[in-house]
């Protein structure tokens, strides 16, 4: 069965420290990974996509097979991160699909 | 940038009411989904279209159907409302082929069941 564990459903941490949102999957195949952002009363948006590579907002995601892992990381927060980060994946053929996790809210502190 | 947009932001119903939750996408999308999100559980799919007139079930579908006679337009219809439907409903959009998985959200309608 494809599913998305997000172990945390909180997590604090103060302004300028490491953090690290933790992503585990479920999936037989080769999926997509994704980590999308809610900002308070804001909308649902794309952070990142794994294929991308890229480095968002100095967030990185890197898909690790053997541990079906794709944490989701940040060297320094910032209180701007203050969010509801949710982890999705895409299988192939899916039709635009999204399997998503209950969702993490960082909260950064000064 | 691409646009999705809710017809409500917040709602409030009396149960047994059917209820409309609309949503309109200017970016020409095939795809179409409706969510609700609710604390602790994440976004749970409801329904999505991938293309006009058509419809497939999400992971729960019960008491709820889906309407799609314009390819920017996709409904969502709560027939006999029920506070257990009391929740965020999340619309979201995304195009067909390779970047099928980028899905653009609207800003939610938050209804209420009373």
């Amino acid at each position: 069965a494809q599913r998305v564990t997000q172990p945390e459903k909180l997590l604090s941490v103060f302004k300028g420290a490491p953090v690290e949102l933790k992503c585990n999957y479920s999936y037989s195949g080769s999926p997509e990974l994704f980590w999308y952002v809610q900002y308070s009363r804001q909308r649902l948006q794309l952070l990142l996509r794994h294929i991308s590579r890229e480095s968002i907002k100095g967030f990185t995601a890197d898909l690790n097979k053997g541990e079906t892992s794709f944490h989701l990381k940040k060297p320094f927060a910032q209180e701007e991160d203050s969010a509801m980060y949710y982890c999705a994946l895409s299988g192939r053929g899916s039709q635009g699909n999204l399997i998503f996790g209950k969702g993490t809210k960082l909260s950064v502190k000064p | 940038d691409v646009k999705v947009t809710q017809s409500s932001r917040y709602l409030v119903k009396r149960t047994g009411e059917k209820v409309f939750l609309e949503c309109v996408q200017d970016m020409d999308h095939e795809n179409m989904f409706w969510y609700r999100q609710d604390p602790g559980l994440g976004l749970r799919l409801i329904y999505f279209s991938y293309d006009v007139k058509m419809k497939e079930k999400g992971d729960i579908p019960e008491g709820y159907s889906v309407s799609r006679e314009k390819k920017e337009r996709f409904s969502l219809i709560l027939e006999s409302a029920s506070t257990n439907q009391t929740s965020m409903y999340l619309c979201a959009s995304s195009s067909g082929g390779a970047l099928a998985d980028t899905q653009y959200f609207g800003p939610g309608t938050r209804l209420t069941v009373l």
